[in-house]
């Protein structure tokens, strides 16, 4: 199947830092990615629908001027987490879905603000 | 909007039974996808199975099927001989179809069943 790949995998940052997930297709080109977050023993929340070449589709609820989003090529989106706040500590999981097949997943990122 | 439900926080299975997790769904769009997805205690999202909503079989993947019906709105997975590894997650989740492939990304999430294989 189809890579996603996700990093950093864990990241530990102090209230009031930034921090940066990136999420790239490997092996394939996605016009479109997506972002959710999912707290313990929780459903996953779909965030955003990040759009090569243009801006972020945010869902309702979600705060765009904290959680930037940047789709800057056809491999590469970016999830930054802006003046984190412990309550921002949570399970950040990206996809991407090559032409006409299931969605494929980064391995996620652990965030925890301290 | 779209709506899944799963009403099984958590399902225990001896090692080598069959185990059923359920899945109901909510949808006005005509065509969609449905997909189980597994997810162990490392995070990782690992797809099981799909069934399109005009799909006339029933899917089948391996020891995964999906027990699909359509007037019911249910899409049940049917794991066949558990195995101790099965442990883990399980998340259903459905899209609308007939947008193109982005469709297939933006899924909708039920509340997920924790499964449980006891040796």
């Amino acid at each position: 199947g189809a890579v996603v790949s996700q990093h950093p995998s864990r990241v530990i940052c102090k209230s009031g830092t930034s921090v940066k997930i990136e999420c790239r297709s490997l092996d394939f080109q996605a016009t479109t990615m997506f972002w959710y977050r999912q707290f313990p023993k929780q459903s996953l929340m779909l965030m955003a629908t990040s759009n090569e070449g243009s801006k972020a589709t945010y869902e309702q609820g979600v705060e765009k001027d904290k959680f930037l989003i940047n789709h800057a090529s056809l491999t590469l989106s970016t999830l930054t987490v802006t003046s984190a706040h412990p309550e921002d500590s949570s399970f950040y999981i990206c996809s991407a879905t090559p032409q006409d097949t299931e969605a494929f997943f980064g391995q996620g990122t652990r965030l925890t603000v301290v | 909007a779209q709506k899944i439900t799963q009403t099984q926080p958590g399902m225990f299975v001896q090692e080598k039974e069959a185990v059923t997790l359920d899945c109901t769904y909510d949808t006005s769009d005509p065509s969609y996808g449905l997909f189980w997805y597994k997810q162990p205690s490392s995070g990782e999202m690992i797809f099981l199975i799909y069934q399109g909503s005009y799909d006339q079989q029933n899917a089948t993947e391996g020891r995964y099927s999906l027990n699909f019906q359509k007037a019911r709105k249910s899409a049940n997975l049917v794991i066949s001989a558990s195995q101790l590894g099965d442990s883990a997650m399980y998340f259903c989740a459905m899209t609308p179809w007939g947008a193109g492939g982005t469709s297939y990304g933006k899924l909708t999430f039920g509340q997920g069943t924790i499964l449980t294989v006891h040796p």
